[in-house]
């Protein structure tokens, strides 16, 4: 079975902060891909990153950077210098190698900027 | 990315009525996904997709009520069948590009029974 925890419901920051967005994963396979996806107040959710289980390099891409470890199942979102625009719920999904394409998909943390 | 076209974007609903969802893609897909994300929820997969043959569907979820065509490898339908209050909620389709594929969603389709 497969399992993601967002343990942070709802984080509210000022704008310009950084904020980290945590992630904990459970699989069995070992081969498998984890994701995280934006949905803001219109509703559609948009792809932001995949990382594959073998590559535990981290990734910045502009003001969002992303940092997997194997040895804590965890792939932690930050984003620097947050903004507005970057209120949205934020959702962190895996896929394993072996079930037939199905993402599970964790509870989503609410991420709130204030002005 | 792939554009995925959803209708109805919004529906109110009667108890008991039943409603179909269509979803269309710009490209052909092998599997497609139907989500529910039910109010300030996280995504749930309803079922998975498949042309030519029968979907297949997550605990909790039967055919009965939640019917799924799939007559080619860019379009689908889901139909809400005899709808409850419960049943309210987000309808999201999506499809993966590649393998493993990110999923790409489609704007849902916000159902409210009364």
């Amino acid at each position: 079975a497969q399992k993601v925890t967002q343990a942070q419901t709802e984080i509210s920051v000022v704008e310009k902060e950084d904020v980290t967005l945590d992630c904990v994963y459970e699989t069995r396979d070992t081969t498998y891909y984890l994701f995280w996806y934006k949905q803001p107040p219109s509703g559609e959710l948009v792809f932001l990153i995949r990382r594959n289980s073998f590559d535990e390099q981290n990734e910045i891409s502009g003001r969002y950077s992303w940092n997997f470890q194997k040895s804590t199942s965890s792939f932690n979102f930050t984003i620097t210098a947050s903004q507005v625009v970057d209120s949205a719920v934020y959702f962190c999904a895996l896929k394993g190698g072996t079930n037939a394409g199905k993402s599970t998909f964790g509870d989503g943390t609410t991420l709130t900027v204030k002005p | 990315s792939a554009v995925i076209s959803q209708k109805p974007s919004r529906d109110i609903c009667q108890r008991g009525t039943s409603l179909t969802i269509q979803c269309q893609v710009d490209s052909q897909v092998t599997m497609m996904f139907w989500y529910r994300q039910q109010p300030g929820q996280s995504l749930t997969l309803i079922a998975t997709a498949n042309q030519g043959s029968e979907a297949t569907y997550e605990s909790g979820f039967v055919i009965d009520k939640f019917p799924i065509s799939r007559p080619n490898l860019t379009f689908s339908t889901l139909t809400v069948s005899n709808m409850s209050p419960e049943d309210s909620s987000i309808y999201l389709c999506s499809v993966g590009r590649g393998d493993p594929g990110e999923l790409f969603f489609g704007e849902g389709s916000r159902l409210t029974v009364l």
